[in-house]
């Protein structure tokens, strides 16, 4: 079965610092994309940033960045810089090419930023 | 660029009656998804609808159905309600479903059933 795991259901960071957020998966699939979701208290859920399992580069959005390891079936998400802002649950997804237009979820990470 | 809009926001309803959301996708996404959110399951996929026909679906009874049309806005129907179904349901788009798209999420829709 593929399946996405976060092993860390809550976090604490001091504001300024980074942090990173735990993602492991698995899949016998060849062809798939890693995805991180930001989901505040008011349950919108926010694209963050993608990395394709044929990307040899880790992927970066601003303060945000992937860290890849394809070779352990990880996909990492580090925040630099945190913000008061950043304090939300952050979803770990997959979708995989023979699967089609179907996201998996891990069970997320709750994040809390300290002043 | 209007994101993607959910309505209503809210409902309250009671056990055995039925349900009707609707979801406007991202100006020129042709793929929406539904997503179920719960405490204890966490988010699972419903079902993916494009250019009109459902393309993909997940492990959910025939209580749970959608629709698509062909301006890509879609409904999500559940029939006879039960307690179980109280979460919140989001609606995705993306452009075409490409594995390297990113769906981006309305609102989502709290519904209750009391």
């Amino acid at each position: 079965a593929q399946k996405i795991t976060q092993t860390q259901p809550g976090m604490f960071v001091q504001e300024k610092e980074a942090v990173t957020l735990d993602c492991t998966y698995d899949t016998s699939d060849q062809s798939y994309g890693l995805f991180w979701y930001k989901q505040p208290s008011s349950g919108e859920m926010i694209f963050l940033i993608y990395q394709g399992s044929y990307d040899e580069q880790n992927a970066t959005e601003g303060r945000y960045s992937l860290n890849f390891q394809k070779a352990r079936k990880s996909a990492n998400l580090v925040i630099s810089a945190s913000q008061l802002g950043d304090s939300a649950m952050y979803f770990c997804a997959m979708r995989r090419w023979s699967a089609g237009n179907m996201l998996t979820f891990g069970g997320g990470t709750r994040l809390m930023v300290k002043p | 660029k209007a994101g993607v809009t959910q309505t209503p926001r809210y409902l309250i309803k009671t056990r055995g009656q039925q349900v009707t959301l609707s979801c406007s996708p991202i100006s020129g996404h042709r793929s929406v998804s539904w997503y179920q959110q719960t405490p204890g399951q966490g988010l699972q996929f419903l079902f993916e609808y494009f250019s009109e026909t459902q393309r993909n679906k997940g492990n959910f009874p025939g209580r749970f159905s959608g629709r698509q049309f062909s301006n890509s806005r879609s409904e999500m129907n559940v029939s006879t309600l039960e307690l179980g179904d109280s979460a919140l349901y989001l609606c995705a788009s993306s452009l075409d479903g490409s594995v390297n798209q990113p769906q981006h999420f309305g609102d989502g829709t709290r519904l209750s059933i009391l």
